[in-house]
């Protein structure tokens, strides 16, 4: 079946280092999105990514997504503590559907 | 502005008790509708979606059920609660923008707990 993976599952950092979290998906994707989700929280939307290569920034996070469109990454520079929490990639599978299936996820602990 | 509310936010059901679990939107009108279950610790599983009244996609075999009786409203239902069912509940929605950003809001999470 359709799979999104992402890795690491967890990753502790020292605050002002920085993180990366990579999302691989087994199928072609139209378009990949990527959510925060705080401890106790619900998934807060990042950004959607949807063409071939293509690179986008927020501030400290810089989000790209694979010339295949199957993978995808995101990047964070010098982390803070409120940057805690897991990290998600969610791909549309099939193209046009509105279905997205969601990455395991990687939660990130700032050491401060 | 468009607000989506689930409830109830915590439940502790019996192994063999029904449940169901209510979402409904405001604010906006012919919206993609999702449920999705997320074990302690771990990811979203996609549990059923619907693009539209009495259009529900299933997506893992299960002893759950979706409706959506109205427009804005999505139910999330059992007969009989297994064990583990349990886990966080939540309900989201996007608009309808082919082409466009399909961001999802998610609403506040159920805390299912099946005894």
């Amino acid at each position: 079946g359709q799979q999104v993976m992402q890795i690491p599952q967890y990753q502790h950092v020292q605050e002002g280092e920085d993180f990366t979290t990579y999302c691989n998906s087994s199928t072609t994707l139209s378009n990949i999105q990527w959510y925060k989700q705080r401890p106790g929280g619900h998934p807060v939307f990042l950004i959607q990514l949807v063409k071939s290569g293509e690179v986008k920034k927020q501030k400290r996070l810089t989000f790209q997504f694979g010339e295949a469109k199957k993978n995808s990454s995101l990047h964070i520079t010098a982390t803070q503590t409120t940057d805690v929490g897991t990290y998600f990639c969610a791909g549309e599978i099939p193209s046009g559907t509105y279905k997205y299936i969601f990455g395991t996820g990687t939660r990130l602990k700032v050491l401060a | 502005s468009q607000t989506i509310h689930q409830w109830p936010a915590t439940l502790v059901q019996p192994v063999g008790s029904p449940l169901s679990l209510e979402c409904t939107v405001e604010g906006t009108s012919n919206p993609n509708l999702y449920w999705y279950r997320q074990a302690a610790g771990r990811g979203l599983q996609l549990l059923f979606y619907s693009v539209g009244i009495g259009q529900i996609s299933s997506e893992v075999p299960q002893n759950l059920s979706a409706s959506r009786p109205q427009d804005r409203q999505f139910i999330l239902s059992s007969k009989k609660l297994l064990l583990s069912d349990s886990g966080f509940y939540l309900c989201a929605w996007s608009a309808r923008s082919y082409g466009s950003v399909n961001e999802q809001f998610f609403g506040p999470g159920t805390r299912l707990t099946v005894l």
